[in-house]
């Protein structure tokens, strides 16, 4: 079985400032792992993802994240927080499914909020 | 020029009414989704179709009924809905869908009120 925790449930920070979003994993296999982000009634949007390559992965929009197996964690981060990364942050575990099929799990997600 | 897309993008309905959300996806992928995200922001996969096959089904309700005329379609039909259904459902699809690496792309989500 697999699951993942999103430690906080709400980040604020200051424009400009770095952001940290924090999140666990468990999984039986060699896992994949996703961010994912939503804005405001808006569909999800990849951010990035580790397939068991490079251990740290960058993504859009200055985005990167660390796979680090010993501690099970994947947190992403950016140096500088904008404006328009507001929005909410998933982080997402992939398994192969009862069936074969490719069965994302998704963590509860995090807001992130941006202070000018 | 939309990659994966939904119709209608909000429905509102009344109790014990039958209605279907419709997606379609322009990527040739192989595999499509059906997801589900409640008022706390959770999202957790409903269906699963590879090439027309199902190939996840999560313990939902058999009012539930997705359909795949063909791999670029998955439309999902709901039966005597209920106050529960009342929530956002996302569409997505991947290239083939059984590799644990195959990025998901998502549509803008329908918001689905039942009232």
């Amino acid at each position: 079985a697999q699951s993942v925790t999103q430690l906080d449930s709400h980040v604020s920070v200051s424009e400009g400032t770095p952001v940290l979003l924090r999140c666990n994993y468990s999984s039986s296999y060699s896992p994949s792992l996703f961010w994912y982000v939503q804005h405001p009634n808006k569909g999800l949007q990849l951010l990035l993802k580790y397939t068991s390559a490079a251990t740290l992965v960058k993504g859009i929009n200055g985005f990167e994240a660390e796979f680090k197996k010993s501690e099970t964690s994947f947190h992403l981060t950016k140096p500088s927080a904008h404006m328009s990364d507001a929005a909410e942050y998933f982080c997402v575990v992939s398994d192969r499914g009862r069936n074969a099929g490719n069965m994302l799990t998704f963590g509860g997600g995090t807001r992130l909020m941006v202070k000018p | 020029d939309t990659a994966v897309s939904q119709t209608p993008k909000y429905l509102v309905t009344q109790m014990g009414n039958d209605k279907s959300i419709k997606c379609e996806q322009n990527l040739g992928h192989d595999t499509m989704y059906w997801y589900k995200q409640d008022s706390k922001k959770f999202l957790k996969i409903m269906f699963s179709y590879n090439n027309k096959e199902l190939i996840i089904n999560e313990t939902v309700p058999n009012r539930f009924s997705p359909k795949s005329p063909d791999k670029a379609h998955l439309n999902l039909h709901i039966n005597s809905l209920e106050l529960g259904d009342s929530a956002v459902y996302f569409c997505a699809s991947s290239q083939d869908g059984l590799a644990g690496s195959d990025t998901q792309y998502f549509g803008p989500g329908t918001r689905l009120t039942v009232l």
